[in-house]
C-alpha cells in the first residue's frame, strides 16, 4: 500500500526551526520527484519546494516565500523526504504536506495527510 | 504566470451540473495543467491532469476542458461527496508550480 506519513510539526518561535519529515512506503522516494505543499489557516495551497529524482540528478526547488530558509533533501536508505525550516516566520504557520509529483512530471497524484506548523511567540 | 478562479463560492444541489473557471493571466500549455478537490480536514485529491485527462479513480462526472488561458472543470450532476473547494493548478515547464486560490462548491 503506498502511504506519505508526514511528522516533525509544532510549535516554534518566529526565528526558530523545525525538520519535517515524510516517511513513504510503497514506492522509491529516490527514483520519483517529491515536494512539499503548504496551507495557511483558511488559505488555499501554496507549493514549496521540489527535489527530483536521482535519474534526473536530484535537483533541489524552492518557492520564492521559501527560499534561503528552506531545504528539501531525501535519505534514501529511510526512503524518507525532509524539509529543513530555518528562520521561521509567522507567515510559514500552515498544514505542510508532502506530495509525490506524478509520472507526468507537472501534478501531484498522491498526498500525506499533513502536519501543522505553528509559528507563534 | 497568475491563476484565477471563479466563481469564489457556487452555491447548487445536488443534481445540478457545476462550471468552474481557471484563467491564466499568459498561455498555459494544456499539457501543464490540472486540478484538485479537497475537503475540510483532508489533503487535496488529483482529480484532472493534462487539462482534460481524469485520474485514476475518478468518475466520469468530472471532466475537463480548455486551452491557452482559459480552462474548465465540469461536474455534470452533483453528487453529495463533490461538495469541497476545487483547485486548479500549473506547471510552468522549469520547475515551478502555483495553484489558484480555489472555488469552494457549497450545498444551496
Amino acid at each position: 500500500e503506498v502511504q506519505l506519513v508526514e511528522s516533525g510539526g509544532g510549535l516554534v518561535q518566529p526565528g526558530g526551526s523545525l525538520r519535517l519529515s515524510c516517511v513513504v512506503s510503497g514506492f522509491t522516494v529516490s527514483n520519483n520527484y517529491m515536494s512539499w505543499v503548504r496551507q495557511a489557516p483558511g488559505k488555499g495551497l501554496e507549493w514549496v519546494s521540489v527535489i527530483y529524482s536521482a535519474h534526473s540528478g536530484g535537483s533541489t526547488y524552492y518557492a520564492d516565500s521559501v527560499k534561503g530558509r528552506f531545504t528539501i533533501s531525501r535519505d534514501n536508505p529511510k526512503n524518507t523526504v525532509y524539509l529543513q525550516m530555518n528562520s521561521l516566520r509567522v507567515e510559514d504557520t500552515a498544514v505542510y504536506y508532502c506530495a509525490n509529483i506524478g509520472p507526468r512530471g507537472m501534478d501531484f497524484d498522491l498526498w500525506g495527510q499533513g502536519t501543522v506548523v505553528t509559528v507563534s511567540s | 504566470i497568475v491563476l484565477t478562479q471563479s466563481p469564489g463560492t457556487l452555491s447548487l444541489s445536488p443534481g445540478e451540473g457545476a462550471t468552474l473557471s481557471c484563467r491564466a493571466s499568459q498561455s498555459v500549455s494544456s499539457t501543464y495543467l490540472a486540478w484538485y478537490q479537497q475537503k475540510p480536514g483532508q489533503a487535496p485529491r488529483l482529480l484532472i491532469y493534462g487539462a482534460s485527462s481524469r485520474a485514476a479513480g475518478i468518475p466520469d462526472r468530472f471532466s475537463g476542458s480548455g486551452s491557452g488561458t482559459d480552462f474548465t472543470l465540469t461536474i455534470s450532476r452533483l453528487e453529495p461527496e463533490d461538495f469541497a473547494v476545487y483547485y486548479c493548478q500549473r506547471y510552468d515547464g522549469s520547475s515551478l508550480f502555483t495553484f489558484g486560490p480555489g472555488t469552494k462548491v457549497d450545498i444551496k
